[in-house]
């Protein structure tokens, strides 16, 4: 079965607006990441946060081990957090397995 | 700090050759790590590696090797490219195998 599910699939937003993403966990996965690829490919570490609330500027993160969800906050939304945030865990071991990402887009 | 490099940023191969990507970290970062990432998709782990001279297995593994011959380095080879093997390639290394991943800024293969 489906060990990582993100939701939503894809959300538009405009500039200025508040969001929240959300990742769904199995049993088997742990250490939460949470990613943030640009319109360029390129992959930026966002939280590790494998349980707890952390907060960085306009993101925040928090996740829920016992109930196997975390949730990524972008609040005022900008141009630049346009792209596909992914949430990734550990399974196996140090096996990475990642969601399919949400893919955001923010409209000026 | 280069911080995660890969060599090459893109290359075109023809069915049935062979290449060798190259990542590198200048981290000292003990774990490193092979994903493909298909179009629309997540990140697929092809192999890792937990320190020098080791490497195992991740979720698509087949066509596929690795070496780990030195800590700041970590190799993918395709013995004998596919059409399937098309995909963009990223690196990730990691201090420890429980934290945060730090990425390349991927390879992108073609292969006709």
């Amino acid at each position: 079965g489906i060990q990582v599910e993100q939701s939503p699939p894809d959300l538009i937003l405009q500039e200025g607006a508040n969001s929240t993403l959300r990742c769904n966990f199995s049993d088997s996965v742990n250490n939460l990441q949470w990613f943030h690829q640009n319109p360029w490919g390129q992959l930026i570490n966002l939280f590790y946060i494998p349980s707890g609330t952390k907060q960085n500027g306009r993101l925040s993160a928090t996740t829920v081990a016992t109930e196997r969800y975390s949730l990524l906050y972008i609040s005022s939304s900008q141009t630049t957090d346009s792209g596909v945030y992914f949430c990734a865990g550990f399974t196996g071991g140090f096996k990475t397995i990642f969601g399919a990402g949400t893919r955001l887009f923010v409209k000026a | 700090n280069a911080g995660v490099t890969q060599t090459p940023k893109f290359r075109v191969l023809k069915t049935g050759q062979s290449m060798t990507l190259l990542c590198a970290q200048d981290m000292n970062h003990e774990y490193m790590y092979w994903y493909r990432q298909d179009p629309g998709m997540g990140l697929r782990l092809i192999h890792y590696s937990v320190g020098e001279g080791t490497t195992a297995k991740g979720e698509v593994p087949d066509g596929y090797n690795v070496s780990r011959l030195k800590k700041q380095n970590f190799l993918l080879g395709l013995e004998s490219a596919a059409p399937s093997q098309t995909s963009v390639y990223f690196c990730a290394s990691s201090y420890t195998g429980m934290e945060t991943q730090y990425f390349g800024p991927g390879t992108r293969l073609l292969v006709l």
